[in-house]
């Protein structure tokens, strides 16, 4: 079946320090989605990736989509301890999401 | 607030018992699906309901079951519980069901089997 597939699972920063999540699928993805859930939260839609190679910004936050359509990521500049949470990223496959395992983020201010 | 109401929001019952919980989407969205979330883990997909038909399943226990009804809102059914399914479980929705569309998620409710 399909697997998305996170790394590193978990990750503390000191503050101000970047972060980078990377999502990586078995198979070729229709499109990628990213999600962010604080402690004690639940999951909240962040972006949609669609296209082959695509890069978005959100403030301090890059995605990208692999060429490949098999892997992203997400890269977070100059952390602050309103990044604390766990970032999922999901991929598209038969009527559902499939998410991958999270990266737990901990922000050392 | 995501406009997706799980209730109720907490739960505490006993193995082998039965419980219910209740979803409503968010106006508009036909798509529910339910999510199994144990400690420290990750989400677990368990089952899809759009306009009132399963779309898809995923490792949803036998003991487990699912419905949409006419109102759209969704109700999931846990029987025989054991210690294992402890655990937060949400619900979410979304305007189609093709799976490609950003999934509102709602508070979930945290099940606890002693």
């Amino acid at each position: 079946g399909q697997q998305v597939m996170q790394i590193p699972q978990y990750q503390h920063v000191q503050e101000g320090e970047d972060f980078t999540t990377y999502c990586n699928s078995s198979t070729t993805l229709s499109n990628i989605q990213w999600y962010k859930q604080r402690p004690g939260g639940h999951p909240v839609f962040l972006i949609q990736l669609v296209k082959s190679g695509e890069v978005k910004k959100q403030k301090r936050l890059t995605f990208q989509f692999g060429e490949a359509k098999k892997n992203s990521s997400l890269h977070i500049t100059a952390t602050q301890t309103t990044d604390v949470g766990t970032y999922f990223c999901a991929g598209t496959g038969a009527n559902n999401l499939f998410f991958g395992t999270g990266t737990r983020l901990t922000v050392i201010p | 607030d995501s406009g997706v109401t799980q209730t109720p929001k907490h739960l505490i019952t006993a193995t082998g018992q039965r419980v219910t919980l209740r979803c409503s989407p968010r106006s508009g969205d036909l798509s529910v699906y339910w999510y199994q979330q144990s400690l420290d883990q990750g989400l677990q997909f368990l089952i899809h309901y759009y306009n009132g038909e399963e779309r898809a399943k995923g490792n949803i226990l036998e003991r487990f079951s699912a419905q949409q009804f006419p109102d759209l809102h969704s109700e999931l059914n846990l029987s025989s519980l054991e210690l294992g399914d402890s655990a937060l479980y949400f619900c979410a929705s979304s305007f189609r069901g093709s799976g490609d569309y950003e999934q509102y998620f709602g508070p979930g409710t945290r099940l606890t089997v002693t």
